[in-house]
């Protein structure tokens, strides 16, 4: 059974630093991972996603590697900004099978 | 903008009644849609798959003839909790499905049961 873990469970930094998320997971025959964000009491917008053969992906500011071999994710944000406070989710999908498992989240505060 | 609407956005009930959620598809035909459960400061947990004209498929665990799940059309999916209680107090989140791994979340419906 495919589990996600993510520390830490909360983060604050200062505005403008760059900081690093960190996701891991059990079973490495996974067939995707995507970051997600989620605003309070929001649903969830979908950040990056990188396919099993890929080791990074990048939006502006936000860079998202893969190692699959030892099971683990990060998610880094250069310049941070207030308005990047949120809880950031990551999700594996695991071959053969449509579902996501989540893992348990960071919430970030950008502080200004 | 939006692709997935959730209805309502928050609802207040009284133990023992029964609750109604949509989740509907706004530019999409989408004959799969998942069903999600946030507990405070949990992460999201996959309650059922919601097929569109057939049954939903429930997750180990989760009640079926609690969480009745219905898919009658390509755009709608209703979650309906069956005499709610507390503990069934939670948020609410609905996801489309479009390709092999592409979801869309809804807005999500926060349930509070006194």
């Amino acid at each position: 059974k495919q589990e996600v873990t993510q520390i830490p469970a909360a983060l604050s930094v200062p505005e403008g630093e760059n900081l690093v998320l960190n996701c891991s997971f059990t079973d490495s025959a996974i067939y995707n991972l995507q970051w997600f964000r989620q605003d309070p009491g929001k649903g969830l917008t979908s950040l990056l996603l990188i396919q099993s053969s890929q080791r990074e992906q990048t939006s502006g500011r936000l860079n998202a590697s893969l190692d699959k071999s030892s099971g683990r994710s990060t998610l880094y944000i250069a310049a941070s900004q207030p308005g990047d406070s949120a809880t950031y989710l990551c999700a594996v999908q695991n071959f053969g099978n449509e579902k996501l498992t989540f893992g348990t989240g960071t919430r970030l505060t950008i502080i200004p | 903008g939006a692709v997935v609407s959730q209805h309502p956005s928050w609802v207040i009930c009284k133990s023992g009644t029964s609750v109604k959620i949509e989740c509907r598809s706004l530019d999409f035909q989408a004959t799969t849609m998942f069903w999600y459960r946030q507990f405070p400061k949990q992460s999201l947990m996959l309650m059922a798959t919601s097929n569109e004209g057939s049954k939903a498929t429930y997750e180990q665990g989760v009640e079926k003839d609690k969480f009745l799940i219905n898919h009658a059309s390509l755009t709608l999916s209703t979650l309906t909790v069956t005499s709610a209680h507390p503990e069934d107090s939670s948020f609410y989140i609905c996801s489309e499905r479009r390709g092999v791994e592409t979801q869309y979340f809804g807005p999500g419906t926060r349930l509070l049961v006194l």
